[in-house]
Order: C-alpha cells, then sequence, then structure tokens
C-alpha cells in the first residue's frame, strides 16, 4: 500500500533557529497537503500543493512539492514558541478522497 | 460556522464495554472520516463515507469495530467488545466535494480502555 514517510520525526530548536521536515511517498501524488497539530489539539489544514515543483509561502512557512510528486518540504525560517507542534503532510492519490498522512513531525522549541 | 461535533471528549471504560463515539460533520459536506491516533501508531485512517456510504473500510482493524452514518449529518463508531489496546485518540473529518478539498477535523475522542 501507498506510504508516505516524514523525516526527522522529532526536532529540537531554539528560537530563531530555521526548521524544515521532508516528506517522502512511494507513490506518485495528485496533489499534498499539510496539516499542523498543536499539542493536545486536532490536526488543521494549513496548505495544499498540486503542480510539479511548486512553492508556496505562508508569512515565515514555505511549501515545495517535488518535481515528481513524490516529495514534498516545508521549511520555517526564524521559528517562534507559537510554532511547536507536530506537521503531517497527507498526500492524495488521483481523485479519490482518501488522504494518506505521512508518519509526522514533531518541532519543539524553546527560548 | 460550527466545526466537526465529536462526542465524548474523553471516555474511560472497562474493556469488554461497548463504546460508542459520535460524530456531526460540517454541514454541506459529503465526506466523512473516521481516523485513530496512537504515538505508536501515528494517526491512522479507519473509514471513510462518501454521500453516506461507505467507501473504504480496510482500515478497521477487526470486526470489534464498526462504523454507520445513517445521514448526511451523523455517523457513529463502535467498539464492540473493547479492548486495552484501543485505547487512543479516535478524530472524525469532514470535507467538502471535490478530491482537492482539506479535510476539517473534530477536537477527538480520548478513549481509555482499562
Amino acid at each position: 500500500g501507498q506510504q508516505v514517510m516524514q523525516i526527522p520525526q522529532y526536532q529540537h530548536v531554539q528560537e530563531g533557529e530555521d526548521f524544515t521536515t521532508y516528506c517522502n511517498s512511494s507513490t506518485t501524488l495528485s496533489n499534498i497537503q499539510w496539516y499542523k497539530q498543536r499539542p493536545g489539539g486536532h490536526p488543521v489544514f494549513l496548505i495544499q500543493l498540486v503542480k510539479s515543483g511548486g512553492v508556496k509561502k505562508q508569512k515565515r512557512l514555505t511549501f515545495q512539492f517535488g518535481e515528481a510528486k513524490k516529495n514534498s518540504s516545508l521549511h520555517i525560517t526564524a521559528t517562534q514558541t507559537t510554532d511547536v507542534g507536530t506537521y503531517f503532510c497527507a498526500g492524495l492519490r488521483g481523485t479519490a478522497s482518501k488522504l494518506t498522512f505521512g508518519t509526522g513531525t514533531r518541532l519543539q522549541v524553546t527560548l | 460556522d460550527a466545526g466537526v461535533i465529536q462526542s465524548p471528549r474523553h471516555e474511560v471504560t472497562e474493556m469488554g464495554q461497548e463504546v460508542t463515539l459520535r460524530c456531526k460533520p460540517i454541514s454541506g459536506h459529503n465526506s466523512l472520516f473516521w481516523y485513530r491516533q496512537t504515538m505508536m501508531r501515528g494517526l491512522e485512517l479507519l473509514i471513510y463515507f462518501n454521500n453516506n456510504v461507505p467507501i473504504d473500510d480496510s482500515g478497521m482493524p477487526e470486526d470489534r469495530f464498526s462504523a454507520k452514518m445513517p445521514n448526511a449529518s451523523f455517523s457513529t463508531l463502535k467498539i464492540q467488545p473493547s479492548e486495552p489496546r484501543d485505547s487512543a485518540v479516535y478524530f472524525c473529518a469532514s470535507k467538502a466535494v471535490g478530491g482537492n478539498q482539506p479535510q476539517h477535523f473534530g477536537d477527538g475522542t480520548r478513549l481509555s480502555i482499562l
């Protein structure tokens, strides 16, 4: 079955440092979505990428979708304590409604 | 607008008991998903419905688990009999028509089976 892996599993940074999480799918995706889950909370949709090689930005967050549409990354510039949480990528194949969530990267930010 | 509503928020029960989790999707959404989240296995899709019809239940762990969606505004996930290994956070999510639409998650039900 389809697998979506993320690395690293966990990262601890000091506030102001940059952070990147990488997402790799075993199959080609039609699009990829990113979600953030705060501790004790539920996943919340951040963004979706559809185009091969696409790049999107949300303030300090930069999202990329690989040329082969099998990998993606999320980069946070100058992390803040409000960035703490687990970041999930989730891939969609074809026109199906079913998302396959990645294994997640937990980010801890300290002062 | 109201989001996805799940109940109960927390449930603690003894093994062997029946557990029923409830979900009210966002009005107008036509797809509903049940997930289970644990530290060991991450976020797993159990089952999803399109227009109240179960489409993919391949993630349902075993016959002790069942899910229904009798109408567009209500779904249940039932575990009977429950076992300690079923302890997890169960999320319900819904989305609007179209593969590119994001999923909206409820606050989850934290289930503990003693």
